[in-house]
């Protein structure tokens, strides 16, 4: 398998501009997970979704941000507008349902975004 | 408040000397506690899941241990290739996986 595919690997952006990062989650696998990384704060959960549904959201850090998945193999994670503060890795991870696969949850290779 | 923690934030040793990692939490509805290596640049790699109090997997140089509390990782004879930040998260009922902050582990030949 290819494993969980991210797109764009890297960005760069301006303050204020929209930014879409996109995501192929492992074929049959029903949960998606978006997560950021910094140095200060470490892996933080933003959002997940079970069978394409928004499970929980919390993580969210503020209306700029939105995700959807509108089907089982997409999901894109969306900032608008893009602030400095956004600056991160954001990783994309996915895994079969939990009696299925021991929970297992197997991470993309992350986009890294700068925002200037 | 659920929260993982884990220690020491970094760890150098010379290769070949044997140490251990630690990872500990306060979760309720533990659905299992899982390990990963992360290398710069790289997503993190998945290594091990624990279940129960008393379960050990071994990998290679790496042995996972589980209590109640808190998790090991011990690195035996680690090599300069095991030098990388090693994860700890746990999943508790509801399907969050929470993240402790890593450890930075250095071999250095």
């Amino acid at each position: 398998d290819a494993g969980v595919i991210q797109s764009p690997r890297h960005e760069v952006t301006e303050m204020g501009q929209e930014v879409t990062l996109r995501c192929k989650p492992i074929s049959g696998h029903n949960s998606l997970f978006w997560y950021r990384q910094t140095m200060m704060r470490g892996l933080e959960l933003l959002i997940y979704f079970n069978n394409n549904v928004p499970i929980d959201d919390s993580g969210m850090p503020e209306d700029r941000f939105s995700a959807k998945m509108p089907n089982a193999s997409f999901s894109t994670l969306k900032i608008q507008p893009s602030e400095p503060r956004d600056s991160a890795v954001y990783f994309c991870a996915s895994s079969l349902p939990p009696l299925l696969s021991g929970n297992t949850i197997y991470f993309g290779e992350g986009s890294w975004l700068t925002v200037v | 408040e659920d929260q993982v923690t884990q220690s020491p934030e970094a760890l150098r040793l010379q290769e070949g000397e044997s140490s251990s990692l630690n990872c500990s939490y306060t979760v309720s509805g533990l659905r299992g506690l899982f390990w990963y290596r992360q290398d710069p640049g790289k997503g993190p790699e998945f290594l091990f899941t624990l279940y129960s109090a008393g379960e050990e997997k071994e990998k290679e140089r790496l042995k996972a241990t589980l209590t109640k509390k808190e998790s090991f990782l011990h690195i035996t004879a680690p090599k300069p290739e095991d030098s990388a930040t090693y994860l700890c998260a746990v999943r508790y009922q509801g399907g969050k996986l929470i993240f402790g902050q890593g450890t930075e582990l250095s071999v250095k030949p």
